[in-house]
């Protein structure tokens, strides 16, 4: 099985702050990460795939990069919108998750 | 567009199955891969498995002995059996399409639904 971290848990942060989220795989798998963002109450949303292509409807200020083990993804500026829990999610070999970001407000 | 709706009880008793079925609506269930997903109270998301649209499945290790998940073309459904519940299957269970050809990543999700195991 793969196995997915992400960095940290949980993070405080301002709007307008530039955040980056980290996520490491067990083993290499390209760029075979996606990430999602998820709301209380609410199902996750997909944010990017293939680690760096951006989801339809998605703003700009979301971007993400690496490839083999190590993946980031950095929203430029945070706006009020973006406080969430943040998920990686490998599609290399079947699916597996992340344990979640939580963005908090500072 | 095509749209996901999860239902089946909210209430099963432990060693029972459990069992939910997804509606696809706005689009054929033949044409695309669909998976199941769940998340226990205040956790995080943890995959359980998925059909292709050929029919072929494959389950998370961890579930793997008590998953299983099929569809039905007539009816525009894909169903999950979970088998053997404990309090542990208590979680929200969403399901998805994955979009395979392009972005390989679970683009259009159902709004969850709230499963309890308890007596």
């Amino acid at each position: 099985d793969i196995q997915m971290t992400q960095s940290p848990s949980s993070l405080s942060a301002s709007v307008g702050d530039r955040v980056t989220i980290t996520c490491r795989a067990s083993q290499s798998i390209s760029t075979y990460l996606n990430w999602y963002q998820q709301k209380p109450g609410k199902a996750p949303k997909l944010l990017m795939y293939a680690a760096s292509s951006l989801q339809s409807g998605v703003p700009t200020r979301f971007s993400g990069s690496g490839s083999g083990t190590d993946f980031t993804l950095t929203i430029s500026s945070l706006q009020p919108e973006d406080f969430a829990t943040y998920y990686c999610q490998q599609s290399y070999s079947a699916w597996t998750f992340g344990q979640g970001t939580k963005v908090e407000i500072k | 567009q095509v749209q996901l709706q999860e239902s089946g009880p909210g209430l099963v008793k432990p060693s029972e199955t459990l069992s939910l079925t997804c509606t696809v609506s706005g689009g054929s269930i033949s044409r695309n891969s669909w998976s199941w997903t769940r998340q226990p109270p205040g956790k995080g998301l943890e995959w359980i498995g998925y059909i292709y649209d050929s029919g072929s499945t494959n389950y998370a290790p961890s579930l793997k002995s008590r998953v299983t998940i099929f569809l039905d073309t007539s009816k525009n459904q894909f169903s999950l059996k979970l088998s053997s519940v404990t309090a542990a299957d208590t979680a929200v269970y969403y399901c998805a399409r994955i979009e395979m050809t392009t972005i390989r990543a679970f683009d259009i999700w159902g709004q969850g639904t709230m499963v309890t195991v308890s007596s």
